[in-house]
Protein backbone atom coordinates (compact mmCIF):
# COMPACT_ATOMS: atom_id res chain seq x y z
CA UNK A 1 0.00 0.00 0.00
CA UNK A 2 0.98 3.63 -0.26
CA UNK A 3 3.43 4.87 2.82
CA UNK A 4 4.61 8.22 3.15
CA UNK A 5 8.10 9.04 4.66
CA UNK A 6 8.05 11.95 7.37
CA UNK A 7 10.71 13.54 8.24
CA UNK A 8 12.24 14.61 11.34
CA UNK A 9 11.26 12.07 13.37
CA UNK A 10 11.44 14.36 16.42
CA UNK A 11 12.95 17.97 16.96
CA UNK A 12 13.92 20.00 20.24
CA UNK A 13 14.09 23.93 19.20
CA UNK A 14 14.69 26.99 20.73
CA UNK A 15 11.19 29.41 21.04
CA UNK A 16 11.73 31.74 18.30
CA UNK A 17 13.65 29.69 15.97
CA UNK A 18 11.66 28.23 12.57
CA UNK A 19 11.03 25.05 12.38
CA UNK A 20 10.64 22.73 8.21
CA UNK A 21 9.37 19.02 8.32
CA UNK A 22 8.69 16.92 5.09
CA UNK A 23 7.29 14.42 3.45
CA UNK A 24 7.84 12.23 0.55
CA UNK A 25 5.79 9.45 -1.46
CA UNK A 26 6.56 7.01 -4.04
CA UNK A 27 2.57 7.76 -5.14
CA UNK A 28 1.41 10.53 -6.37
CA UNK A 29 -1.61 12.44 -4.26
CA UNK A 30 -4.27 14.60 -5.52
CA UNK A 31 -4.29 16.19 -2.15
CA UNK A 32 -1.90 16.84 1.19
CA UNK A 33 -3.03 17.69 4.08
CA UNK A 34 -0.66 18.33 7.16
CA UNK A 35 -2.72 17.98 10.88
CA UNK A 36 -1.39 18.85 14.31
CA UNK A 37 -2.48 16.75 17.33
CA UNK A 38 -2.29 17.72 20.61
CA UNK A 39 -2.06 15.42 23.57
CA UNK A 40 -5.11 13.26 24.65
CA UNK A 41 -6.95 15.61 21.03
CA UNK A 42 -7.98 14.49 17.95
CA UNK A 43 -5.64 16.04 14.93
CA UNK A 44 -7.01 19.22 13.66
CA UNK A 45 -6.32 19.91 10.22
CA UNK A 46 -3.74 22.99 9.56
CA UNK A 47 -3.37 23.35 5.91
CA UNK A 48 -4.78 21.65 3.11
CA UNK A 49 -2.82 21.78 -0.51
CA UNK A 50 -4.94 20.49 -3.80
CA UNK A 51 -2.76 21.79 -7.00
CA UNK A 52 0.75 20.39 -7.64
CA UNK A 53 3.51 23.60 -6.72
CA UNK A 54 1.04 25.44 -4.89
CA UNK A 55 2.22 27.11 -1.39
CA UNK A 56 -0.13 28.12 1.50
CA UNK A 57 0.01 29.90 4.60
CA UNK A 58 -1.69 30.03 7.79
CA UNK A 59 -0.60 32.55 10.38
CA UNK A 60 3.13 31.01 10.87
CA UNK A 61 2.25 28.47 9.17
CA UNK A 62 3.46 27.72 5.45
CA UNK A 63 3.45 24.45 3.68
CA UNK A 64 4.19 23.37 -0.30
CA UNK A 65 3.24 21.05 -2.72
CA UNK A 66 5.50 19.56 -4.16
CA UNK A 67 5.47 19.98 -8.16
CA UNK A 68 5.94 15.95 -8.84
CA UNK A 69 2.98 15.11 -6.38
CA UNK A 70 4.91 12.92 -4.06
CA UNK A 71 6.40 15.33 -1.98
CA UNK A 72 4.96 17.84 0.86
CA UNK A 73 6.35 20.21 3.16
CA UNK A 74 5.16 22.15 6.49
CA UNK A 75 7.52 25.19 7.90
CA UNK A 76 6.66 27.41 10.96
CA UNK A 77 8.47 30.67 11.25
CA UNK A 78 8.84 32.30 14.33
CA UNK A 79 7.50 28.75 16.92
CA UNK A 80 6.57 29.46 20.45
CA UNK A 81 5.65 26.99 23.30
CA UNK A 82 1.73 26.01 22.61
CA UNK A 83 3.49 25.46 18.86
CA UNK A 84 4.56 21.63 20.87
CA UNK A 85 2.80 18.71 19.46
CA UNK A 86 2.69 16.30 16.89
CA UNK A 87 2.42 17.02 13.58
CA UNK A 88 1.18 14.36 10.85
CA UNK A 89 1.14 15.11 6.98
CA UNK A 90 -1.31 13.23 4.99
CA UNK A 91 -1.68 12.47 1.31
CA UNK A 92 -5.32 11.64 -0.24
CA UNK A 93 -5.99 9.70 -3.33
CA UNK A 94 -8.70 10.61 -5.82
CA UNK A 95 -11.38 13.09 -5.19
CA UNK A 96 -12.29 15.18 -2.37
CA UNK A 97 -13.32 13.32 0.68
CA UNK A 98 -11.64 10.10 -0.16
CA UNK A 99 -9.46 7.85 2.64
CA UNK A 100 -5.69 9.31 4.04
CA UNK A 101 -2.65 7.57 4.03
CA UNK A 102 -0.85 9.13 7.02
CA UNK A 103 2.76 9.54 7.87
CA UNK A 104 4.52 8.80 10.65
CA UNK A 105 4.80 12.04 12.34
CA UNK A 106 7.35 14.93 13.57
CA UNK A 107 7.13 15.12 17.07
CA UNK A 108 8.31 19.27 18.12
CA UNK A 109 9.23 20.37 21.09
CA UNK A 110 10.06 24.00 21.95
CA UNK A 111 12.56 25.14 24.69
CA UNK A 112 11.10 28.55 26.25
CA UNK B 1 -18.17 25.97 14.20
CA UNK B 2 -19.90 22.52 13.36
CA UNK B 3 -18.77 20.25 16.27
CA UNK B 4 -18.16 16.44 16.34
CA UNK B 5 -18.36 14.40 19.20
CA UNK B 6 -17.38 10.83 19.89
CA UNK B 7 -19.04 9.05 23.11
CA UNK B 8 -16.92 7.64 25.41
CA UNK B 9 -13.89 9.88 25.80
CA UNK B 10 -12.37 6.77 27.38
CA UNK B 11 -12.70 3.33 28.50
CA UNK B 12 -11.09 0.47 29.80
CA UNK B 13 -12.45 -2.68 29.18
CA UNK B 14 -11.67 -6.26 30.03
CA UNK B 15 -11.07 -8.74 27.66
CA UNK B 16 -12.98 -11.03 25.60
CA UNK B 17 -16.33 -8.36 25.50
CA UNK B 18 -17.03 -5.16 23.13
CA UNK B 19 -17.52 -1.88 22.96
CA UNK B 20 -19.46 0.72 20.94
CA UNK B 21 -17.96 3.65 20.39
CA UNK B 22 -20.26 6.68 18.62
CA UNK B 23 -19.41 9.53 16.32
CA UNK B 24 -22.12 12.48 16.62
CA UNK B 25 -21.96 15.60 14.02
CA UNK B 26 -24.22 18.91 14.29
CA UNK B 27 -24.64 18.73 10.62
CA UNK B 28 -25.02 16.80 7.56
CA UNK B 29 -21.51 15.40 6.18
CA UNK B 30 -20.83 13.53 3.06
CA UNK B 31 -18.72 10.92 4.64
CA UNK B 32 -17.37 9.15 7.61
CA UNK B 33 -14.70 7.65 8.35
CA UNK B 34 -13.36 5.52 11.06
CA UNK B 35 -9.38 5.19 12.41
CA UNK B 36 -7.06 3.67 14.71
CA UNK B 37 -4.04 5.29 16.50
CA UNK B 38 -2.05 2.50 18.40
CA UNK B 39 0.29 3.70 21.11
CA UNK B 40 2.62 6.45 20.18
CA UNK B 41 1.77 5.28 16.44
CA UNK B 42 0.28 7.29 13.24
CA UNK B 43 -3.35 7.24 12.25
CA UNK B 44 -4.15 3.73 10.32
CA UNK B 45 -8.02 3.92 8.33
CA UNK B 46 -10.07 0.99 9.21
CA UNK B 47 -12.83 1.52 7.15
CA UNK B 48 -15.19 3.95 5.23
CA UNK B 49 -18.54 4.38 7.43
CA UNK B 50 -21.44 4.65 4.37
CA UNK B 51 -25.12 5.64 4.72
CA UNK B 52 -27.52 2.63 4.95
CA UNK B 53 -24.99 -0.01 3.45
CA UNK B 54 -21.84 -1.72 4.72
CA UNK B 55 -18.78 -0.06 5.20
CA UNK B 56 -16.12 -0.42 3.36
CA UNK B 57 -12.86 -2.30 5.19
CA UNK B 58 -9.48 -1.44 4.48
CA UNK B 59 -6.83 -4.53 4.31
CA UNK B 60 -6.23 -6.46 7.61
CA UNK B 61 -9.55 -4.90 9.03
CA UNK B 62 -12.86 -7.38 9.03
CA UNK B 63 -16.53 -6.61 9.84
CA UNK B 64 -16.46 -9.40 12.22
CA UNK B 65 -13.89 -7.81 14.36
CA UNK B 66 -15.63 -4.00 13.57
CA UNK B 67 -18.49 -3.93 12.75
CA UNK B 68 -19.98 -0.13 11.79
CA UNK B 69 -23.38 1.33 11.49
CA UNK B 70 -24.10 4.59 9.81
CA UNK B 71 -27.91 4.74 9.90
CA UNK B 72 -27.79 8.57 8.83
CA UNK B 73 -25.81 11.75 7.74
CA UNK B 74 -24.87 13.29 11.10
CA UNK B 75 -24.32 9.58 13.25
CA UNK B 76 -22.00 6.21 12.95
CA UNK B 77 -20.97 3.87 15.24
CA UNK B 78 -17.63 1.79 15.37
CA UNK B 79 -17.88 -1.71 17.60
CA UNK B 80 -14.53 -3.34 18.58
CA UNK B 81 -15.78 -7.08 19.35
CA UNK B 82 -14.01 -9.68 21.43
CA UNK B 83 -11.58 -7.46 22.67
CA UNK B 84 -7.98 -8.18 23.45
CA UNK B 85 -4.89 -6.01 24.95
CA UNK B 86 -3.76 -5.47 21.20
CA UNK B 87 -6.71 -3.21 20.55
CA UNK B 88 -5.47 -0.87 22.77
CA UNK B 89 -5.74 2.18 21.03
CA UNK B 90 -7.50 5.71 20.60
CA UNK B 91 -9.96 5.25 17.87
CA UNK B 92 -11.15 8.45 15.61
CA UNK B 93 -13.94 8.91 13.56
CA UNK B 94 -13.36 11.80 10.93
CA UNK B 95 -16.09 13.87 8.56
CA UNK B 96 -16.02 15.37 5.21
CA UNK B 97 -18.84 18.42 5.58
CA UNK B 98 -20.78 19.13 2.65
CA UNK B 99 -19.56 22.61 2.09
CA UNK B 100 -15.97 21.22 2.60
CA UNK B 101 -13.41 19.03 0.82
CA UNK B 102 -11.11 17.60 3.65
CA UNK B 103 -11.54 15.47 6.67
CA UNK B 104 -12.09 16.59 10.17
CA UNK B 105 -11.74 14.65 13.24
CA UNK B 106 -13.44 13.78 16.61
CA UNK B 107 -11.81 14.08 19.70
CA UNK B 108 -11.23 10.32 19.57
CA UNK B 109 -11.90 7.50 22.17
CA UNK B 110 -9.21 6.02 24.08
CA UNK B 111 -9.26 2.00 24.91
CA UNK B 112 -7.38 0.01 26.98
CA UNK B 113 -7.98 -3.65 27.62
CA UNK B 114 -7.15 -5.69 30.33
Amino acid sequence: GQQLNQSPQSMFIQEGEDVSMNCTSSSIFNTWLWYKQDPGEGPVLLIALYKAGELTSNGRLTAQFGITRKDSFLNISASIPSDVGIYFCAGQLGEYGNKLVFGAGTILRVKS
Amino acid sequence: SAVISQKPSRDICQRGTSLTIQCQVDSQVTMMFWYRQQPGQSLTLIATANQGSEATYESGFVIDKFPISRPNLTFSTLTVSNMSPEDSSIYLCSVVWVTRYEQYFGPGTRLTVT
